[in-house]
């Protein structure tokens, strides 16, 4: 079955306490991307990959690395997460650009 | 500041009427999207519009993509109970993988 994988589905985590989240696609795709969902604003890109080791900024990356070592995963690292970065984290892939995105179930991060 | 505006935020209908999405922008997008997503999942693509003026029907919903591709509407006919969630409007700017998302209209229809 053709999927976009999350881990964790749920994280409840203290300031300042690194953490990744990790996606996998398999669906060969070459592009992948990671939003945030937050009340009222809608999802908001963090940062996208067009293909491995190919990485760049959407527009809110501040906070936030990601690295692409592989086709298919594309893990989000909070190096020292913040309060303001409790959201609801998705990842996605397509196989041309932003176009037709799939995305995963998403990824609840609470930071106390 | 959302580049896409979708209105309206909330739309709550009886099963059987028809409604309107919309979703502006001072911006052209090279392509639009439509998604809609259900409580604790993670959206689900309806569509994609490329050429300005394209209509596109999906079983009782209709898309149109604005002839300057600054704009798209969602329409959808004879509502369902199974038509509830949020619909959501992104637009890829330069084909380049930044895609901008609206911030959602919530639909529910009543039976």
């Amino acid at each position: 079955e053709a999927q976009v994988t999350q881990n964790p589905r749920y994280l409840i985590t203290v300031t300042g306490k690194k953490l990744t989240v990790t996606c996998s696609q398999n669906m060969n795709h070459e592009y992948m991307s990671w939003y945030r969902q937050d009340p009222g604003l809608g999802l908001r890109q963090i940062y996208y990959s067009m293909n491995v080791e190919v990485t760049d900024k959407g527009d809110v990356p501040e906070g936030y690395k990601v690295s692409r070592k592989e086709k298919r995963n594309f893990p989000l690292i909070l190096e020292s997460p913040s309060p303001n970065q409790t959201s609801l984290y998705f990842c996605a892939s397509s196989s041309v650009f932003a176009y037709e995105q799939y995305f995963g179930p998403g990824t609840r991060l609470t930071v106390t | 500041t959302q580049l896409l505006e979708q209105s309206p935020q909330f739309l709550s209908i009886q099963e059987g009427e028809n409604l309107t999405v919309y979703c502006n922008s001072s911006s052209v997008f090279s392509s639009l999207q439509w998604y809609r997503q259900e409580p604790g999942e993670g959206p689900v693509l309806l569509v994609t519009v490329v050429t300005g003026g394209e209509v596109k029907k999906l079983k009782r919903l209709t898309f149109q993509f604005g002839d300057a591709r600054k704009d798209s509407s969602l329409h959808i006919t004879a509502a369902q109970p199974g038509d509830t969630g949020l619909y959501l409007c992104a637009g890829e700017i330069d084909s380049w993988g930044k895609l901008q998302f609206g911030a959602g209209t919530q639909v529910v229809v009543t039976p």
